[in-house]
């Protein structure tokens, strides 16, 4: 089975702080992706990147990064220096051998104050 | 150009009533699907289909009938809405059924 776990509903910062949105996600298959979306207030869904299970190397986009460990079943993401626009929700998502649907985990609702 | 788009944004109608959502994108991708999200902004998906076909029905009440009648277009079918359909419905589609997922805007479904 297939499972996304993002145990912090909402988290609040205040700007120029550092934060990191957790993300656990359970499969029995050997080969799957992971994937974050943000979800600003306007409602649409913007992809921000996909990582392969085969490839555990982390990855720095600006002020985004992303830790993947298998060993814990883990795909975190940390914004550096948040932004009152990097307010949203943030949504994990896996694909596994049936690539044909994301399973999202819950979501987390990142508030960041000015 | 919107990569994935949907029509319309807002949806307001009865009980009981019929109604579409268009979508369509113009990325040249395979593989094309619909979710829904509730209010408490769980996203489930609905249906996946590949090169026009069928690929996914998760387990979605037949009152919803999507079809695609080339690769580039995905639209829903609603009959018989009810209260309990009210929610936003996204569309998006991916290269291949192993690449990310571009969403459409979503459709706000509000059924009174």
């Amino acid at each position: 089975a297939q499972k996304v776990t993002q145990a912090q509903t909402e988290i609040s910062v205040v700007e120029k702080e550092d934060v990191t949105l957790d993300c656990v996600y359970e499969t029995r298959d050997t080969t799957y992706y992971l994937f974050w979306y943000k979800q600003p207030p306007s409602g649409e869904l913007v992809f921000l990147i996909r990582r392969n299970s085969f490839d555990e190397q982390n990855e720095i986009s600006g002020r985004y990064s992303w830790n993947f460990q298998k060993s814990t079943s883990s795909f975190n993401f940390t914004i550096t220096a948040s932004q009152v626009v990097d307010s949203a929700v943030y949504f994990c998502a896996l694909s596994g051998d049936n690539f044909n649907k994301f399973y999202f985990g819950s979501g987390t609702k990142l508030n960041v104050k000015p | 150009d919107t990569a994935v788009s949907q029509t319309p944004k807002y949806l307001v109608t009865q009980m009981g009533n019929d109604k579409s959502i268009k979508c369509e994108q113009n990325l040249g991708h395979d593989t094309m699907y619909w979710y829904k999200q509730d209010s408490k902004k769980f996203l489930k998906i609905m249906f996946s289909y590949n090169n026009k076909e069928l690929i996914i029905n998760e387990t979605v009440p037949n009152r919803f009938s999507p079809k695609s009648p080339d690769k580039a277009h995905l639209n829903l079918h609603i009959n018989s809405l009810e209260l309990g359909d009210s929610a936003v419905y996204f569309c998006a589609s991916s290269q291949d059924t192993q690449g990310e997922a571009f969403f459409g805007q979503g459709t706000r479904l509000t059924v009174v």
